[in-house]
């Protein structure tokens, strides 16, 4: 099994900071790798796929990179909207997420 | 646009078969490179992947919990069935569904979920 961790757990940040999630799989997974945002009491909404392929809709602040085991999503500046938890998932060998990064208001 | 509602018991007994079904439309699941996913979230965790079927019935599932999961999908009715036996009280969460292509291996219509309690 593919496992996924996500660095860090949480971060607190104000409107118009840059931030940046990692994302790292247990093996290497190419660039099957997806971004998602929920909100509380919220489907999760995506926001990137095959690691850096911004999906329709979505702001371009939103970025991702990487390939292999290690990936990132970077919001270069956060909007109020942005306050949310983010979840990376690989779909290289079946599928799974990772923990999750909660961004929350300094 | 593509659409997925859940549907099923809001509550379970212990031991007891859940079975939910996923509503969708805007999509058909006899086109190649279509999946429909389950994914389930207990209260304050994150989320896990269950299960998804694809457009040519190839079924995949969640090496945890494979011996308690069957999906099945009728296309005549626009919908993906997820079933899971012997429910325990950590299965409590909410269950989603979700439209997934081959292309992309992502995730991306998600319906609203749907929250189950197991408990006597």
């Amino acid at each position: 099994d593919i496992q996924m961790t996500q660095s860090p757990s949480s971060v607190s940040a104000s409107v118009g900071d840059g931030v940046t999630i990692t994302c790292r799989a247990s093996q290497g997974i190419s660039r099957w790798l997806a971004w998602y945002q929920q909100k509380p009491g919220k489907a999760p909404k995506l926001l990137i796929y095959a690691a850096s392929s911004l999906q329709s809709g979505v702001p371009s602040r939103f970025s991702g990179s990487g390939s292999g085991t290690d990936f990132t999503l970077t919001i270069s500046s956060l909007q109020p909207e942005d306050f949310a938890t983010y979840y990376c998932q690989q779909a290289n060998s079946l599928f799974t997420f990772g923990p999750g990064t909660k961004v929350d208001i300094k | 646009q593509i659409t997925l509602r859940e549907s099923g018991p809001t509550r379970v007994k212990p031991t007891q078969t859940l079975t939910l079904t996923c509503t969708f439309s805007g999509f058909s699941l006899i086109f190649s490179g279509v999946g429909v996913g389950w994914i389930r979230q207990p209260p304050g965790k994150a989320l896990e992947w269950l299960a998804l079927i694809y457009w040519d019935d190839d079924k995949r599932y969640s090496p945890s919990l494979k011996s308690r999961l069957t999906i099945t999908k009728d296309t005549s009715k626009n919908q993906v069935v997820l079933t899971m036996t012997n429910m325990d009280p950590v299965d409590t969460a909410t269950y989603y569904c979700a439209h997934e292509t081959v292309r992309t291996g992502a995730f991306d219509v998600w319906g609203q979920g749907t929250m189950v309690t197991v408990s006597a």
